[in-house]
């Protein structure tokens, strides 16, 4: 049973970095059954999806969210990766990685698979 | 980016009694080419991510009980539970995945009445 584990620091000081890890387990991240996805939910809004990474590594990316974030995938550690630039108190939020299926026919069927989330919370 | 309208905000129904959740999209997310609608339902418990209740508007995921059933077409849709339980307290959302950014609706927090 495919099963995903965000990791990373939950306090990060305003300007810096934030890097997140999404861990996948009972799979492949090379399946080409599945986009990997990062998606958000700052306290009290919607959720916000930011990108997705897939099979091959090809990165899609939210353009309302400028260009502040960047996802990769690392193969050989079955793991894939959000980093966010310039952090402000506006990036405050629980960071989720699910991952987005594709069936044989190429058909989406949406986010089947997610991790528990982490909150990551902007303060100096 | 399409923009996805939940109503009602907040809805409270009697146990055994049936929910009905509407999401609303700025554009059509029917995808011509396979005539299939790109259109997602998910329902969250406090403490809990989303969990996939829905999909293609209508079709209900593997192991989702068959009170919950979804219904609409190209910008209407709808989520209904016919006979409310104790455990379908949570916030309900919309998405839709045709085009990307993919984006999510408000949210509708089902209660107990």
């Amino acid at each position: 049973q495919l099963q995903l584990q965000e990791s990373g620091p939950g306090l990060v000081k305003p300007s810096e970095t934030l890097s997140l890890t999404c861990t996948v387990s009972g799979g492949s991240i090379s399946s080409g059954s599945y986009y990997w996805a990062w998606i958000r939910q700052p306290p009290g809004k919607r959720l916000e999806w930011i990108g997705n990474v897939n099979y091959s590594g090809r990165t899609y990316y939210n353009p309302s969210l400028r260009s502040r974030f960047t996802i990769s995938k690392d193969t050989s550690e079955n793991q894939f990766s959000l980093k966010l630039s310039s952090v402000t108190a506006s990036d405050t939020a629980v960071y989720y990685c699910a991952g987005v299926y594709y069936d044989s026919g190429g058909y989406c069927h949406g986010m089947d698979v997610w991790g528990q989330g982490t909150t990551v919370t902007v303060s100096s | 980016d399409i923009v996805m309208t939940q109503s009602p905000d907040s809805l409270a129904v009697s146990l055994g009694e049936r929910a009905t959740i509407n999401c609303k999209s700025s554009q059509s997310v029917l995808y011509s080419s396979n005539n299939k609608n790109y259109l997602a339902w998910y329902q969250q418990k406090p403490g809990q991510p989303p969990k996939l209740l829905i999909y293609g508007a209508s079709i209900r995921e593997s192991g989702v009980p068959d009170r919950f059933s979804g219904s609409g077409s190209g910008t209407d849709f709808t989520l209904s539970i016919s006979s409310l339980q104790a455990e379908d307290v949570a916030v309900y959302y919309c998405q839709q995945y045709c085009s990307t950014p993919y984006t999510f609706g408000q949210g509708t927090k089902l209660e107990i009445k």
